[in-house]
């Protein structure tokens, strides 16, 4: 069973350009969340989608957005970029919204 | 809110010696623990975890223990092994059936294993 696939793995940006992001859920699998990992500060939250519909988002500023889309794979969209938003972007699949997560291996971010 | 700190943030053993990482929490309605296992280049993976009415659970060489009266947790990995070197995350939430809006994570453990 495959597992949760990120797209690109890594990517350079400069700042004031967008970025968007994929993820592909495990086969099934219709909960989708997203968070920002940076060095020290752990996984912060960024949003939950469940049957294309967003559930929870978190602290984030709303340069910050995603969708879901009826196959369960999700996108999320970071607008006008900046330094601070270079990080690894980890997507997580769960079967429900509340069931055990399950993470890709992110899409390593770099804003230049 | 909820607020999960981890000590250490890095942490360097002699193989087959024991690696213990530390969490406090500071939400008492808090009753599940989960802990990932982040290998290089890879996603977290849940390796273990821990509801609030146990206080310690083990699973070959890894053990979680829960003090709910101090608030705090820990992983307990013995007979450490190269393949143990990882980043560790600790997580705090209100019920196994959370969704990840209310899974709070702590800010990681480097774990590395000197052979």
């Amino acid at each position: 069973k495959a597992g949760v696939t990120q797209t690109p793995r890594y990517l350079i940006k400069t700042r004031g350009q967008q970025v968007t992001l994929s993820c592909s859920p495990i086969s099934g699998h219709r909960s989708v969340s997203w968070y920002q990992q940076t060095p020290g500060q752990g996984l912060q939250f960024l949003f939950e989608y469940f049957s294309e519909t967003q559930r929870n988002k978190g602290n984030f500023p709303g340069r910050f957005s995603g969708r879901q889309f009826s196959n369960s794979r999700s996108e999320m969209n970071v607008s006008t970029l900046e330094l601070g938003d270079s990080a690894l972007y980890l997507c997580a699949s769960s079967f429900i919204s509340t069931g055990e997560l399950f993470f890709g291996e992110g899409s390593r971010l770099t804003v230049l | 809110g909820e607020n999960v700190e981890q000590h250490p943030s890095t942490l360097s053993v002699q193989e087959g010696d024991s690696a213990v990482i530390k969490c406090t929490y500071s939400d008492s309605a808090s009753n599940y623990f989960p802990w990932y296992k982040q290998e290089l280049g890879k996603g977290p993976q849940l390796i273990i975890d821990i509801r609030s009415n146990v206080g310690e659970k083990k699973d070959q060489r890894i053990a979680v223990t829960l003090n709910k009266t101090a608030k705090h947790f820990s992983l307990h990995i013995t007979e450490t092994q190269p393949e143990d070197s990882a980043v560790y995350f600790c997580a705090a939430s209100k019920g196994r059936n959370s969704s990840a809006s209310k899974i709070i994570f702590g800010s990681g453990t480097r774990l590395s294993i000197r052979p």
